[in-house]
């Protein structure tokens, strides 16, 4: 499978424990982006990277929120101390670069809080 | 006012009928046109992609683009009960965010 991939699929926590998500893009692709998406809503974007820079924050990443590629290949996504409103879909997508912005997205990872 | 404005449906067709889906936005300096068709609990499929004004077209899915009245469109001819989903309009700039529309629900009845 050549896609995008992200693991888990479906996570529940309790609130206030901490959760990360990792994606791992298309090869050769230097572009990742994370957006979440709630029920009934278009997804919504959260941050992006450029290999292993990070280059915009969406303000709706609180400082709960972190992101990482540190390698320019997978990313990870933590979430501290989660609250019942962290409740969605994070998705993870990525481009082959600046010039182009067809993004593919991955499954998802459905997170409920508790 | 959001950037991007899409009919949230649901659109109920029979089978065969032409589906007819749009979304209006607002931002002048976007540059890339994409749809994108999600099915209940999955991720977003890239159906269709476009850059700047005109028509596209792939198999069963024409893509249009207006960009003097910042106006898109896609239909979906023959359409099959497979073709039940939710389809969300994406526009961007080169190498940056998509900005999504809420998404229109599609139902085709057998």
């Amino acid at each position: 499978d050549t896609g995008v991939s992200q693991d888990p699929r479906h996570k529940i926590t309790k609130r206030g424990q901490n959760v990360t998500f990792r994606c791992d893009p298309i090869s050769e692709h230097n572009r990742l982006y994370w957006y979440r998406q709630t029920l009934g809503q278009g997804p919504e974007f959260l941050t992006y990277f450029q290999n292993e820079a990070q280059l915009e924050k969406s303000r709706l990443l609180s400082d709960r929120f972190s992101a990482e590629r540190p390698k320019g290949s997978f990313s990870t996504l933590e979430i501290q101390r989660t609250e019942q409103g962290d409740s969605a879909m994070y998705l993870c997508a990525s481009s082959e670069g600046a010039a182009k912005n067809i993004q593919y997205f991955g499954a998802g990872t459905r997170l409920s809080v508790l | 006012q959001k950037e991007v404005e899409q009919d949230p449906g649901p659109l109920s067709v029979p089978e065969g009928a032409i589906v007819s889906l749009n979304c209006t936005y607002s931002n002048s300096a976007f540059q890339y046109f994409m749809w994108y068709r999600q099915y209940s609990r999955k991720g977003p499929e890239l159906l269709m992609y476009t850059y700047s004004s005109g028509n596209k077209e792939d198999g069963r899915f024409t893509a249009q683009v207006d960009k003097s009245s910042k106006y898109i469109s896609l239909f979906i001819r023959d359409s099959q009960p497979s073709d039940s989903a939710t389809y969300l309009c994406a526009i961007g700039a080169a190498g940056n965010k998509l900005t999504f529309g809420g998404g229109t629900r599609v139902l085709v009845k057998p």
